[in-house]
């Protein structure tokens, strides 16, 4: 298996601009995750999906953040417009079932990004 | 408030020593806890897992302890070597709401002198 893949790996883009993270999960894996990691606040949950439905988006920032699951196989994450303080590391992870039932989280290697 | 923390110094030991760290929490009261490694530049790696019921677990050269009267857990690693050193991160969940995701603690630094 191929594991979690994130795209871009970085991401530089210019304050006021949109920006979209993408993820593959894990083929199988019904939990999707989007999370965030900075050196003050360390990973933040931002918003889980279970069968591609969003559960919980209490983490997301702000209303400029919003995220996707069209199916079971991809999951977007948008800012729009960017602002310098949205810079960090963004992470995808997935996992079978939810994490209660012994289930961990796998992670993709994130995608660093850059607002200036 | 919830919180969860991890020792945000790094740990520096000896190779071949045991390295133990601490994830303390308050008002919380999850049900299960998992430990994680990260390396720079990577995703968090999964390691163990331990519920509110177990009060130790073993996985090779690893043990996790888990005491909710503390309200604390810790993460042993005997027999270090240089290669685990990395960033080690606990995360905590909880069944009695309907949220099914980890809230993680900061993480601390270990580093093995060869």
């Amino acid at each position: 298996d191929a594991g979690v893949i994130q795209s871009p790996r970085h991401e530089v883009t210019e304050m006021g601009q949109e920006v979209t993270l993408r993820c593959k999960p894990i083929s199988g894996h019904d939990y999707l995750f989007w999370y965030r990691q900075t050196m003050m606040r360390g990973l933040e949950l931002l918003i889980y999906f279970n069968n591609n439905v969003p559960i919980d988006d209490s983490g997301m920032p702000e209303d400029r953040f919003s995220a996707k699951m069209p199916n079971a196989s991809f999951s977007t994450l948008k800012i729009q417009p960017s602002e310098p303080r949205d810079s960090a590391v963004y992470f995808c992870a997935s996992s079978f079932r939810d994490t209660t039932r012994n289930s961990p989280l796998h992670f993709g290697n994130g995608t660093r990004l850059t607002v200036t | 408030s919830q919180k969860i923390e991890q020792n945000s110094e790094a740990l520096n030991i000896q190779e071949g020593k045991t390295a133990t760290l601490t994830c303390n929490y308050t008002n919380y009261s999850p049900a299960y806890l998992q430990w994680y490694r990260q390396d720079p530049g990577r995703g968090p790696v999964f390691l163990l897992l331990i519920r509110e019921n177990e009060k130790e677990k073993r996985k090779e050269r690893l043990k996790v302890t888990f005491d909710t009267t503390l309200k604390q857990s810790l993460f042993h690693i005997t027999a270090s070597q240089p290669a685990d050193s990395a960033t080690y991160l606990c995360a905590l969940g909880r069944v009695d709401t309907g949220r099914r995701a980890l809230t993680f603690g900061s993480g601390t630094r270990l580093q093995v002198q060869p």
